[in-house]
């Protein structure tokens, strides 16, 4: 059973602080990418990666930066968080030459 | 620039009533187009996709989806709706089939016994 996992599915974290959130895919997908989630706004990437130490900008990059230092695992990080970054953060991949994206459960995080 | 539209955020139909939801592409050529549903607490489930060929696709969970490009849309059908179907529903489209996928706003579906 394939699986994309996210290390926590509820955060909670103070202003400023750097938050790092985790998500690792057993099926060697070349692919992987952040989204957030949010009321009436759907699904916004944030950051993608097709490859291992490669990093794309998505639509709303501000603020966030990623590490992808193994296939496997793709990592977001809120450099410093505010409270307008309190949201639903939904990691993704998909193999080349597939388009299927495999989501995880998603990790609700909020900045207080 | 590329974008999705799902004119509905909220509907709410009866048990074993049929269903469709809406979804408007804005794009110069035939995207890859998708369906996913989330339960609450989940993430995303792919429900069905379109890439080429016969316009009227089957998915998961009996729910089917036609390709109309005329009206660039791509909406989503089930003839009798199940309770379990009370969910959030996204549209998505891809450049191609490697590309990322950008996601419509999302239609959350009630459904009443």
């Amino acid at each position: 059973d394939v699986k994309v996992t996210q290390s926590s599915r509820y955060l909670v974290k103070r202003t400023g602080e750097k938050v790092f959130l985790e998500c690792v895919q057993d099926m060697d997908h070349e692919n992987m990418f952040w989204y957030r989630q949010d009321p009436g706004l759907g699904l916004r990437l944030i950051y993608f990666s097709y490859d291992v130490k490669m990093k794309e900008k998505g639509d709303i990059p501000e603020g966030y930066s990623v590490s992808r230092e193994k296939k496997e695992r793709f990592s977001l990080i809120l450099e410093s968080a505010s409270t307008n970054q309190t949201s639903m953060y939904l990691c993704a991949s998909t193999s080349t030459g597939n388009t299927e994206a495999f989501f995880g459960q998603g990790t609700r995080l909020t900045v207080v | 620039a590329q974008s999705v539209t799902q004119p509905d955020i909220h509907i709410t139909v009866s048990e074993g009533a049929s269903l469709e939801l809406r979804c408007n592409y804005s794009y110069g050529a035939t995207p890859y187009l998708f369906w996913y549903v989330q339960s609450p607490g989940q993430g995303l489930q792919l429900l069905l996709k379109y890439f080429s060929g016969d316009t009227l696709v089957q998915g998961i969970k009996g729910f089917e989806a036609e390709f109309k490009r005329s009206q660039s849309s791509f909406n989503l059908r089930k003839p009798s709706v199940h309770w379990s179907d009370a969910a959030e529903y996204f549209c998505a489209v891809a450049l191609t089939n490697t590309d990322k996928l950008i996601f419509g706003t999302g239609t959350r579906l009630q459904v009443f016994p």
